[in-house]
Parts: structure tokens; sequence; C-alpha cells
């Protein structure tokens, strides 16, 4: 069974603070995606990032950064030197090969970033 | 457009009613992704489309929901005799994918749906 876990409920922190937020997945597939997705205030889920089973590669992308750790089973993403237009809740979401596209979207965590 | 739009963005309904929703996605993407969202939960896989097949519905709760896509591009998400329990925010998604579902999909802003 497929399972996405994001244990922090809410984060509150002040500008320009860094912000990481854990992601833990379950699978027995062997090829599989990770994705984080953000959710602002207006509803509307946006990509961040697309991760295979298969690079373990750490990016860092502008102020985002992500460690994916297959040994760990954890897809971390990071917000450095935050901004309150990073408030949104934040998901992290599974996809399997053999799941005709169906997203296994975690509980999503609340960012709320304060001047 | 140059996004995945759904209308409406609001509905109320009393219990018993039907409702429709709609979502006109991305030209061009060959799929399409229900999702339901109900408060503060993730988004929960509803039903999958590939142009005017629909190949997985796995997701649907029970018989009261259906789902069409006839030309392979505008959906509408039927809800008949709607219960409160239905009150969630329903999310569309589109897709370029042809092959196995691995491109990113691009969502919606939601039907904020609110059974009385």
């Amino acid at each position: 069974a497929q399972k996405v876990t994001q244990a922090q409920t809410e984060i509150s922190v002040v500008e320009k603070e860094d912000v990481t937020l854990d992601c833990v997945y379950e699978t027995r597939d062997t090829t599989y995606y990770l994705f984080w997705y953000k959710q602002p205030p207006s509803g509307e889920l946006v990509f961040l990032i697309r991760r295979n089973s298969f690079d373990e590669q750490n990016e860092i992308s502008g102020r985002y950064s992500w460690n994916f750790q297959k040994s760990t089973s954890s897809f971390n993403f990071t917000i450095t030197a935050s901004q309150v237009v990073d408030s949104a809740v934040y998901f992290c979401a599974l996809l399997t090969t053999d799941s005709w596209g169906k997203l296994q979207f975690g509980a999503g965590t609340q960012v709320v970033v304060t001047p | 457009g140059a996004g995945v739009s759904q209308s409406p963005r609001y509905k109320v309904a009393k219990r018993g009613q039907d409702v429709a929703l709609r979502c006109d996605p991305i030209s061009g993407h060959v799929s399409l992704f229900w999702y339901q969202q109900a408060l503060g939960q993730g988004p929960e896989f509803l039903t999958y489309f590939q142009n005017e097949a629909q190949l997985d519905k796995s997701g649907l709760p029970s018989d009261r929901f259906f789902a069409e896509r006839p030309e392979g591009s505008v959906s509408t998400l039927k809800i008949q005799r709607t219960q409160q329990e239905d009150s969630a925010v329903y999310l569309c998604a589109s897709s370029t994918r042809t092959g196995q579902g691995l491109d990113e999909q691009y969502f919606g802003p939601g039907t904020r749906l609110t059974v009385t």
C-alpha cells in the first residue's frame, strides 16, 4: 500500500528564517515519483518539484531545496530565507508507475510566515 | 486559457439536490483527474480520464458520483442526491501524459461544494 506522511501540521516562522518540511513515504514499488505542491489561500495547487526514485541527487532552486533519501524513505523540502508570500499549505505526494497517474497526497503542512 | 479552469468556484446545495461541476483542462492535455479535498486534508483521487476513456474510477465514493468527458476535453463531475458528507473542494487536474502518467499534474482552483 502507498502512504505519505507529513507529521508537521503547522509551522510558524518569522520572515527570513529557514523552514524545513518533512515527508516520509511508503511504497513497495521500486520505481516511483515524488512531488511537492504548494496550495496558497486561493486554493490552487501549484507544482513545485518532481523527483524519480532513481535520482537521489539533491537540488537547490532559488530559495527552495530538496533532500531525497531512499534509505529513510524521506523527501524533505526546505525554504531558505522565508517570505510572507511563502505562507501556504505544502503537500508531498507519491506516484507509482502502475497507478495510472493517481497521486497519493500527504495531509499537508501549513506554513505561516509573519513579518 | 493558460491553466485549468473550473466552474462554479462555489456551490451551495441543499441535501438531496443534484450538482454538476465542470472542468476545462489545459488545451491539448490528454489526461484529466478529479480529486476530492476535505477540510484540512490532502486531496484524494476520485477518477481518471485518458482522452474520453475513463480508465480508473476506483476513488468515486459511491454510485451517486458520476464523471464524464465525452469529447476528450471538458469534463463534468456529477453528484446525485447530495449529502452533507459530500461537502468538500473538488479539484480537477490535467497533464500531458500519454504513457504511464509520470508528468506533473496541473490543478485548477477547485469548486467548493457545501451541502446544507
